[in-house]
């Protein structure tokens, strides 16, 4: 099973809002990730977790808050967003049978 | 910072043909490189990957080489198939126990595949 679950699949939401975008994986991996990605660009690091301790954060925006509540979940947080921060938001989680994506969240800010 | 270089940007090329895409990476101490197919809309999928300690590496049509001396690493496809047509990315890896790897990919590859 290389399976790395996200929830929800597309979210539009205020600038005003708070959604959280949510990640699981059960294959026992240790670190996860999430990425930006933008129409025809590469995925983007945005943060690393290791042993559930956030370990990188690539100068993400205080708007995106990270959580891992346990090895096997990675939550997103998002508050008053802009509309340049739409993008597919996408979850991957590593072992040692490889770097794996879940499907990705298409979050469109309005 | 830690850089991957990829090239062509796009790649055009008859069904049956070859397909060779390279990469270069910066990070000497990168030990991890997987290779992403991306269809349009859908996540990235893991199609291949090599480790530091390996210096080529195959799995039916597609096929993976590095050189760590010159820190590269190509992907080669045969015998193209339409199906193929998709982005590509290579992407390149500091270690798990360097807080977690830090993946860092490169800008793709756009394949064509003509029938």
């Amino acid at each position: 099973d290389t399976e790395v679950t996200q929830t929800p699949k597309h979210l539009v939401m205020g600038m005003t809002n708070k959604k959280s975008l949510k990640c699981e994986q059960h294959m026992g991996h240790r670190a996860m990730y999430w990425y930006k990605q933008k129409a025809k660009k590469p995925p983007e690091l945005m943060f690393v977790y290791s042993y559930e301790k956030l370990s990188i954060n690539e100068s993400v925006p205080s708007r995106f808050s990270p959580e891992c509540p346990n090895s096997s979940l990675l939550n997103l947080h998002l508050h008053a967003l802009q509309p340049e921060d739409s993008a597919l938001y996408l979850c991957a989680s590593r072992g040692g049978r490889g770097a794996f994506f879940g499907q990705g969240t298409r979050l469109t800010v309005v | 910072g830690e850089n991957v270089e990829q090239h062509p940007s796009t790649l055009s090329v008859q069904e049956g043909d070859s397909a060779v895409i390279k990469c270069t990476y910066s990070d000497s101490a990168s030990n991890y490189f997987p290779w992403y197919k991306q269809e349009l809309g859908k996540r990235p999928q893991l199609i291949i990957d090599i480790r530091s300690n390996v210096g080529e590496k195959k799995d039916q049509r597609i096929a993976v080489t590095l050189n760590k001396t010159a820190k590269h690493f190509s992907l080669h496809i045969t015998e193209t198939q339409p199906e193929d047509s998709a982005v590509y990315f290579c992407a390149a890896s500091s270690p798990l126990y360097n807080q977690g790897g830090k993946l860092i990919f490169g800008q793709g590859t756009e394949l064509s595949v003509k029938p």
